[in-house]
């Protein structure tokens, strides 16, 4: 298996820009999950998904930020509009066992907001 | 709320040495800890995870100990390598699948 697999790896967009971040989980996995790695805040849970179901979403900052999973093999994470402090690198990670100790991380999304 | 802090930001080992990676912890009511690498430029990867009920957990070259009294929970790496050169993170679960990481530490494998 190849992995998680986020595109892009990097984006650099404007300010007010819509922005769409992918993420293909590891087969068979049922679980799957959106973080945010920043400096200042480190790695922050957005939102987790089980079975293409979102089971929490409190992590998501704002209405500005939504995420799909229209089926067990795809997921979006989407930023309408963008701005400059949501620079971070996001993570998607998946996961097969109810309590994911073990969660797969894909190589990010390097998100720039100029 | 759910809080996980590091005692260390950095951790300089001479390359052999046994190295100690510490975290603290406030919420008791985690079912699991776990430990995290993250290398450069990578997503973190899963090293090793303890149980509430335990207290010790061994893997390859890695020791977990978890001491519940103090909330404290460490991560022991033997003969350190230049590989292990990456930022660990240790995770609690809590609220479901919620995991919440700590600050990081990044450890410093000197040759």
């Amino acid at each position: 298996d190849a992995g998680v697999i986020q595109s892009p790896r990097h984006e650099v967009t404007e300010m007010g820009q819509e922005v769409t971040l992918r993420c293909k989980p590891i087969s068979g996995h049922n679980s799957l999950f959106w973080y945010r790695q920043t400096m200042m805040r480190g790695l922050e849970l957005l939102i987790y998904f089980n079975n293409n179901v979102p089971i929490d979403d409190s992590g998501m900052p704002e209405d500005r930020f939504s995420a799909k999973m229209p089926n067990a093999s795809f997921s979006t994470l989407k930023i309408q509009p963008s701005e400059p402090r949501d620079s971070a690198v996001y993570f998607c990670a998946s996961s097969s066992t109810p309590l994911n100790t073990e969660a797969f991380f894909g190589q990010g999304t390097r998100l720039t907001v100029v | 709320g759910e809080s996980v802090g590091l005692h260390l930001p950095t951790l300089s080992v001479q390359e052999g040495d046994n190295s100690i990676i510490n975290c603290a912890y406030s919420n008791s009511a985690s079912d699991y800890f776990i430990w995290y690498k993250q290398e450069s430029g990578k997503g973190p990867q899963f090293i090793i995870d303890i149980r509430s009920n335990m207290d010790k957990r061994q893997g390859q070259r890695v020791t977990v100990l978890l001491n519940k009294t103090v909330k404290h929970l460490s991560l022991q790496i033997a003969a350190t390598q230049p590989g292990d050169s990456a930022v660990y993170f240790c995770a609690l679960t809590g609220g479901g699948n919620k995991l919440t990481f700590g600050t990081g530490t990044q450890l410093k494998v000197e040759l």
